[in-house]
């Protein structure tokens, strides 16, 4: 079954201090990737998205990803963290073909920052 | 250009009741979608609309839901009668294209008592 695995559900980072959210997807084939950013009061924001090509990708408010197939994995990352990164953040695939709008969410992880 | 706008924003009704959620899309979006994150767990896809449309709708619950898209703009999502499962948080999104860049909305927390 396809499925989306985030492994923590809650991360305490001081600020300035590197953070990397870890996400492992069941899938039959690639799919695309996407992490979202939820803050409080706040929809859901795409902070980057995996299609193809360059298997790390640069996204919003200095957050990266890299793809690893063989590991089945897609981990978020940031070299030094803000206390206004202090938010839930979600792990997604999305088919390629198909339904093109079923994208499957972990569970999410949800980032508190420590001054 | 605004975003993705839901209302109510929060709904508290009894069990038995019905609840209407509206979701207006980013001008111009013809795919809509709807999720919901039930409390402790994943987000999970309800239905997509292209126009008016119901492209998939794999996702629904069961025929106590009832989504709506009349001329393609705006959707609303029926629940009737509730139960007490039905509490969450429901979501739209929208995109102008099939995949790729679906913008939320901020949700609507629905708790059903």
């Amino acid at each position: 079954a396809q499925s989306v695995t985030q492994p923590d559900i809650h991360i305490t980072v001081s600020e300035g201090a590197s953070l990397e959210l870890r996400c492992n997807y069941s899938y039959g084939a690639t799919p695309y990737l996407f992490w979202y950013v939820q803050s409080p009061g706040q929809g859901l924001q795409l902070l980057l998205k995996y299609f193809s090509g360059d298997t790390l990708v640069q996204g919003i408010k200095g957050f990266e990803a890299e793809f690893k197939r063989s590991q089945s994995s897609f981990n978020l990352r940031k070299p030094s963290v803000h206390w206004s990164d202090a938010a839930e953040y979600f792990c997604a695939v999305g088919a390629r073909g198909g339904s093109q709008g079923n994208l499957i969410f972990g569970k999410g992880t949800k980032l508190s920052v420590k001054p | 250009e605004a975003g993705v706008t839901q209302f109510p924003s929060h709904s508290v009704i009894e069990k038995g009741q019905t609840v209407t959620l509206r979701c207006d899309p980013i001008s111009g979006h013809d795919n809509l979608y709807w999720y919901r994150r039930v409390m402790g767990k994943e987000i999970k896809f309800l239905l997509h609309f292209v126009k008016e449309s119901k492209q998939d709708e794999s996702g629904m619950p069961n025929n106590r839901f009832l989504a709506e898209r009349t001329g393609g703009t705006y959707s609303t999502l029926k629940v009737q009668p509730a139960e007490l499962e039905d509490s969450g948080v429901y979501f739209c999104a929208s995109s102008s294209l099939g995949l790729g860049e679906q913008y939320f909305g901020p949700g609507t927390r629905l708790t059903v008592t």
